[in-house]
């Protein structure tokens, strides 16, 4: 069965740039689109964005200028870098296989990324 | 605010049924865009529970059902169950932010 696993730092510095990986196993990631989702501790869900195989993407426009997301099809894996960041940015940051309709399942554990100042 | 309304919590006694609303626009429901719902756990990642209208993943049991209407849709919850106690979201596309959509979630409280 298809497992997802984040990692990254889990501490960044207001104004840099939050870098983080997913790790694919169990499936090929060549044979989905893939997803980024956040959510602020104690709030709810924001979608990110998702990108294919191929490195075709597309992101919440409220974030497409500080938002990148790249995939490594040696490594089944998929990236997401977020610039410029701020307290808003401290989130739990999860991802996800798109599945039926985008639709996005099964998810990772998730990773807590918090900003400081 | 989000763009998909969801009562901020809904409770029921074991054995009940329990429907958790998701109130929409034309920009979203209302244009006939897939909604999936989630349960997420205390402590955990969020599951796909249901997709594009009453479509269950493998594994989800069929005491959950999703159903839609005009601008809303609806997961309903049958022979409620002390595991079911999670926060649920909803999601679809919204055509005028261009972007994926997720409700503000519910709590829900098996008394």
């Amino acid at each position: 069965q298809v497992q997802l696993q984040e990692s990254g730092p889990g501490l960044v510095k207001s104004s840099e740039t939050l870098s983080l990986t997913c790790t694919v196993s169990g499936d090929s990631i060549s044979s989905y689109y893939w997803s980024w989702i956040r959510q602020p501790p104690g709030k709810g869900l924001e979608w990110i964005g998702y990108i294919d195989y191929s490195g075709s993407t597309k992101y919440n426009p409220s974030l497409k200028s500080r938002v990148a997301m790249s995939v490594d099809t040696s490594k089944n894996q998929f990236s997401l870098k977020l610039n410029s960041v701020t307290a808003a940015d401290t989130a739990v940051y999860y991802c996800a296989r798109v599945t039926y309709y985008y639709a996005s399942g099964p998810w990772g554990q998730g990773t807590l990324v918090t900003v400081s100042s | 605010q989000s763009v998909l309304t969801q009562p901020p919590s809904v409770s029921g006694a074991p054995g009940q049924r329990v429907t958790i609303s998701c109130t929409g626009s034309s920009s979203n429901i209302g244009t006939d865009y897939d909604v999936h719902w989630y349960q997420q756990l205390p402590g955990t990642a969020p599951k796909l529970l249901t997709y594009s209208g009453n479509n269950r993943p493998s594994g989800v049991p069929d005491r959950f059902s999703a159903s839609r209407s005009g601008t809303s849709a609806s997961l309903a919850i049958t022979g409620l169950q002390a595991e079911d106690e999670a926060d649920y979201y909803c999601q679809s596309y919204d055509s005028s932010l261009s972007a994926w959509v997720f409700g503000g979630g519910t709590k829900l409280t098996v008394l």
